[in-house]
């Protein structure tokens, strides 16, 4: 089947830095990449609709300046968090959409900001 | 913000016993879907089904669909205890067709 891959697995990092995360379709293209945050023990929340070629959709209450979404290619969309800070502390999942209906999941991305 | 709610929260049962998971949701579908997510890791897709399907099954799963209920549950049989892991339902909806999830379902299957 289809396979997503998330780069790094985890992170850790100072409170100030910038942190990029790498979401990569491995066999197929995504013309569409979704991002998701989940806090510990809650579902996924949707951030923002990565589009190759064009600006992210970010959700209500995503600050765009904060979470830099770039989906430079087919295969790959990137997620930046800026100046991160402990609050940023989730996991981040990101899935690229197949078809219509099917979407694959990569495995996350745990971020830890001290 | 999520599409609807599922319960029960949490669920712990025995290896071999039934475990059923229900899923409620809010504005009218195409289809509903199930995945599954073990502790840290991502999702993984369980199975989909239409809005025109009642019912559906794939191997030890039986996910039904209640429309005009808006609900849907989703049935393990015979679980294992590799079964243990979180349950999500979710539904596409908007025109960029993204996922909405419920709140979930943490399954606990004791050997």
């Amino acid at each position: 089947g289809a396979v997503v891959s998330q780069h790094p697995s985890r992170v850790i990092c100072k409170s100030g830095t910038s942190v990029k995360i790498e979401c990569r379709s491995l066999d197929f293209q995504a013309t569409t990449m979704f991002w998701y945050r989940q806090f510990p023990k809650q579902s996924l929340m949707l951030m923002a609709t990565s589009n190759e070629g064009s600006k992210a959709t970010y959700e209500q209450g995503v600050e765009k300046d904060k979470f830099l979404i770039n989906h430079a290619s087919l295969t790959l969309s990137t997620l930046t968090v800026t100046s991160a800070h402990p609050e940023d502390s989730s996991f981040y999942i990101c899935s690229a959409r197949v078809s219509q209906e099917t979407q694959y999941f990569g495995p996350g991305t745990r971020l830890l900001v001290l | 913000s999520q599409q609807g709610e599922e319960d029960p929260q949490a669920l712990s049962i025995q290896e071999g016993e039934n475990a059923t998971m229900n899923c409620s949701y809010k504005t009218s579908i195409n289809n509903l879907q199930w995945y599954r997510q073990n502790s840290g890791r991502g999702l993984v897709h369980l199975i989909l089904i239409r809005s025109n399907e009642r019912e559906k099954h794939s191997g030890r799963l039986r996910v039904t669909l209640d429309t005009s209920k808006k609900s849907s549950s989703l049935l393990i049989t015979a679980s294992r205890a590799a079964d243990t892991a979180s349950y999500f339902c979710a539904t596409l909806i908007g025109s960029a067709r993204q996922l909405t999830f419920g709140s979930g379902t943490q399954l606990t299957v004791l050997p």
